[in-house]
């Protein structure tokens, strides 16, 4: 157990919809990162909060967005969902926010119809 | 429409044997380096890393190796058992974030 939680674990939805996955880091963990799974792109990083900041940004859409709280918690939204965001998607924390090891959840894992 | 998956390069190896998992790198100014293994229907797990002072590391039954002169990175995996069957990332870590490969299916016969 990585000490890094996710949910839902499951979340189905129509199109166009609007869903928030939420993240709880390892305690002690200041930074969180975001990453998208899908069969055809491999593991893509979204976006990285580090003690409520934002600190870097991947290939984030501008229909998604996150925010991390004064408890550390991380919330990702997902808008205007489409077919082409089902994939699964993961949060991971570290204690730094360089150069240490991330801890990964186990996912969200998101199907849109 | 049909869905394709990605194709990862997978390798089979015989219980017991070691495998050697190899992994190219792109950008020559990444200062860090991670090993992840992945099972169905899990979240990445950490297995080892380096920094780009170093060129070999050592842990529990794995040592990753580094050779930045031609941006190469490998993972093996002493006396694999089946318990190591997953999929293998690399990563790189550029201004904070972890940069990953495509990956490595390795599979271990009995």
């Amino acid at each position: 157990d990585s000490g890094v939680t996710q949910t839902p674990k499951h979340l189905i939805t129509a199109t166009g919809q609007r869903v928030t996955l939420r993240c709880s880091p390892r305690s002690g963990d200041l930074s969180v990162y975001w990453y998208q799974q899908s069969l055809d792109q491999g593991l893509q990083f979204l976006i990285q909060y580090y003690n409520g900041e934002e600190r870097a940004k991947g290939n984030i859409l501008e229909r998604f967005s996150a925010q991390q709280f004064p408890d550390l918690h991380s919330e990702l939204n997902l808008s205007s969902l489409e077919l082409g965001d089902s994939a699964l998607y993961f949060c991971a924390s570290s204690r730094q926010g360089t150069n240490s090891p991330l801890h990964f959840g186990n996912g969200t894992r998101l199907t849109v119809t | 429409g049909e869905s394709v998956g990605l194709h990862l390069p997978t390798l089979s190896v015989q219980e017991g044997d070691n495998s050697i998992i190899n992994c190219a790198y792109s950008n020559s100014a990444s200062d860090y380096f991670i090993w992840y293994k992945q099972e169905s229907g899990k979240g990445p797990q950490f297995i080892i890393d380096i920094r780009s002072n170093m060129d070999k590391r050592q842990g529990q039954r794995v040592t990753v190796l580094l050779n930045k002169t031609v941006k190469h990175l490998s993972l093996q995996i002493a006396a694999t058992q089946p318990g190591d069957s997953a999929v293998y990332f690399c990563a790189e870590g550029e201004g904070g974030k972890l940069i990953f490969g495509q990956g490595t299916e390795l599979s271990v016969k009995p």
